[in-house]
């Protein structure tokens, strides 16, 4: 089965430093979402892409998190400087653009920043 | 503001018994309401979806129903199996500038003893 890949699984950093998340969404598909999961405020949508253009990043905030999807392959989250209330689990998904085929999670990044 | 309801509190039956969730909306109009499963430490998985044209679908043990005017789905698990805890996730997709953007419930946990 195709799947979504993310990496890496598991980081733990310092406050204050940069953290690079990386996604590959599954060959083909267009759309890539990215969410932040944690048990106070479930999934939380932070940026989505179509056909690699940021459409929404409403979600994200904006001085300290940057998303990008360099090329088809790759979608990136980023945040500098990384603070302990970013700790959580954050999740990518990709889609074919079409919400009847559902959208395929890859298994998360969870970040601990102490 | 925009709101999707679950319940909260873990839904504990008997195996064999009918499984039955809900997610209700506010302030929403959405395309498709989507239904995953997540079980702990692993990402959401696409189970099914259903269109706002539409009052039922329905796979193998599972059903969903959906009522624009109620502003409600229900998510049914028939002949429940211990293989079916899990927590259980509405999302709903509305179409914002040609593209589909997917908000999330906050999830339900199913129990079923065998």
């Amino acid at each position: 089965d195709a799947r979504v890949t993310q990496t890496p699984r598991h980081k733990v950093t310092e406050m204050g430093q940069e953290v690079t998340m990386r996604c590959q969404p599954i060959l083909g598909h267009n759309t890539v979402f990215w969410y932040r999961q944690t048990m106070m405020q479930g999934l939380e949508l932070l940026a989505y892409f179509r056909n690699r253009a940021p459409l929404d990043d409403s979600g994200m905030p904006k001085d300290r998190f940057s998303a990008e999807m360099p090329d088809a392959t790759l979608a990136t989250l980023k945040i500098q400087p990384s603070e302990p209330r970013d700790s959580a689990v954050y999740f990518c998904a990709s889609g074919r653009g079409q919400p009847k085929y559902g959208y395929t999670f890859g298994s998360g990044t969870r970040l601990t920043v102490v | 503001s925009q709101k999707i309801e679950q319940n909260s509190e873990a839904l504990n039956i008997q195996e064999g018994k009918t499984a039955t969730l809900t997610c209700n909306y506010t302030n929403y109009s959405p395309a498709y309401l989507q239904w995953y499963r997540q079980d702990p430490g692993r990402g959401p998985v696409f189970l099914l979806l259903i269109r706002e044209n539409e009052k039922e679908k329905r796979k193998e043990r599972l059903k969903v129903t959906f009522d624009t005017t109620l502003k409600q789905s229900l998510f049914h698990i028939t002949a429940s199996q211990p293989a079916d805890s899990a927590t259980y996730l509405c999302a709903l997709d509305r179409e914002m500038d040609s593209s589909y953007k997917l908000i999330f419930g906050s999830g339900t946990r199913l129990l079923v003893r065998p």
